[in-house]
């Protein structure tokens, strides 16, 4: 069964600080990697995912997130956090031979204030 | 190109009653998953759609739920007889088939539903 932890329920950061949030996985075969963003009464957002390749991969408005397959975590990053970044964000994993099936964290708030 | 549409916005049931949510998603998507987000948790796969077949219902509490998918296009989501512990957000997303599970997911915006 594949599953993902995400430890932190609440990040508080400075504006214009860096920001992490950090996701731990496990999977059988090769893992996909998501992070989701959530807004207020809104559906889920894609921000980036990690299929293969190079270990970094980039994604909407800043974030980025590093893939560590060592550790089986997947943290997300932003260089300098914005006010409007404040929102939920979910990491997900799916896998090779796991036929589409998307298994979510339980989330974690991010608060970025002045 | 259009999102997935999802309706109601929000319903408001008694417990016992009966709710059917309804999902349409990007076209051309084999994949359509429904998922249930309880306030402060994330997002629970309930069923997973490709096509017109199931192929994943494991977590689905199919002794009040039900769901359907006809011609591989829509789809329902009915809940009956509703319980409080149901009142949850119920998402609905889909994805193209044949990618290997690396492809996103796109999201409707999701049915409030509230049990009382």
């Amino acid at each position: 069964a594949q599953s993902v932890a995400q430890p932190e329920d609440q990040v508080n950061v400075a504006e214009g600080n860096p920001l992490t949030v950090k996701c731990t996985y496990s999977v059988s075969g090769n893992p996909y990697l998501f992070w989701y963003v959530q807004y207020p009464n809104r559906g889920l957002q894609f921000l980036l995912k990690y299929i293969t390749g190079d270990n970094l991969v980039k994604g909407s408005y800043g974030f980025e997130a590093e893939f560590n397959k060592s550790q089986t975590s997947f943290h997300l990053k932003k260089p300098s956090a914005l006010v409007s970044d404040s929102a939920l964000y979910f990491c997900a994993v799916s896998s090779s031979g796991g036929g589409n099936k998307l298994t979510f964290g339980t989330g974690t708030q991010l608060k970025v204030e002045l | 190109e259009a999102g997935v549409a999802q309706s109601p916005r929000y319903k408001i049931i008694e417990k016992r009653q009966s709710v059917a949510f309804w999902c349409n998603p990007i076209s051309g998507h084999a994949t359509l998953y429904w998922y249930q987000q309880i306030l402060g948790q994330g997002p629970k796969l309930l069923i997973q759609f490709q096509n017109n077949g199931v192929v994943d219902d494991s977590q689905l509490p199919k002794d009040r739920f039900s769901a359907e998918r006809l011609k591989g296009v829509d789809s329902t989501l009915k809940i009956q007889p509703a319980k409080l512990e149901d009142s949850a957000v119920y998402l609905c997303a889909s994805t193209p088939w044949g990618q290997g599970g690396y492809t996103e997911a796109f999201f409707g915006q999701g049915t409030r539903l509230t049990v009382v």
